[in-house]
């Protein structure tokens, strides 16, 4: 089974602050994105990655940088966070082949103050 | 720009009816479309891929539909048990978005016992 693993549940950030968030996946997946999740509009794509050291913008970058120095691992930052940025954020990875479905992360809620 | 949209947001049966759940999508010219699950507070788990030119994919008391021509798909849940309770998204890869997705805003679905 596909494992997407995010490294935090839960996080309180204060505003200004940098923040990381951390995924990993262990299918060797060429594909890695990072959506986040809010009531009524649901789930948007902040970046995507197809590659190691590439990423391409979503439909929300503003605010968001991302980092891929590894196959395995995709990481969001916060440069400095804002209270509007306090949501649910989800991780996902999948094949670079055609026709292959995205797999999720639990998600990380991030609380800003 | 691709918009997708699920009716009805909320759905409420007994359990052991069978259900439709619908999505609809307002560029036909989409790569493939897939049907997620989420439970409160979680990540999303990928139920059903239907490439475009599919018409149908079925996993267990799962089905999932796809008329391209006319912007729908549907998802077929038979005999509804209250472990079904749960979002479902529904999602579209249009053909020029490389590996990027749009989400409808999601059925939250009910099975009273």
């Amino acid at each position: 089974d596909v494992k997407v693993t995010q490294s935090s549940r839960y996080l309180v950030k204060r505003t200004g602050e940098k923040v990381f968030l951390e995924c990993v996946q262990d299918m060797d997946h060429e594909n890695m994105f990072w959506y986040r999740q809010d009531p009524g509009l649901g789930l948007r794509l902040i970046y995507f990655s197809y590659d190691v050291k590439m990423k391409e913008k979503g439909d929300i970058p503003e605010g968001y940088s991302v980092s891929r120095e590894k196959k395995e691992r995709f990481s969001l930052i916060l440069e400095s966070a804002s209270t509007n940025q306090t949501s649910m954020y989800l991780c996902a990875s999948s094949w670079g082949q055609t026709h292959q479905p995205q797999h999720f992360g639990d998600g990380t809620r991030l609380s800003i103050l | 720009k691709q918009e997708v949209t699920q009716i009805p947001a909320a759905l409420s049966v007994p359990e052991g009816e069978n259900l439709v759940l619908n999505c609809s999508f307002t560029d036909s010219a989409i790569y493939n479309l897939q049907w997620f699950r989420q439970d409160p507070g979680k990540g999303l788990t990928s139920l059903l891929l239907i490439q475009s030119s599919q018409r149908e994919q079925t996993s267990g008391r799962l089905n999932a539909s796809l008329d391209k021509s006319s912007g729908r798909s549907t998802l077929y849940i038979a005999a509804s048990q209250p472990g079904d309770s749960a979002t479902y998204l529904c999602a579209v890869r249009p053909d020029n978005a490389g590996n990027m997705l749009t989400f409808g805003g999601g059925t939250r679905l009910m099975v009273k016992p």
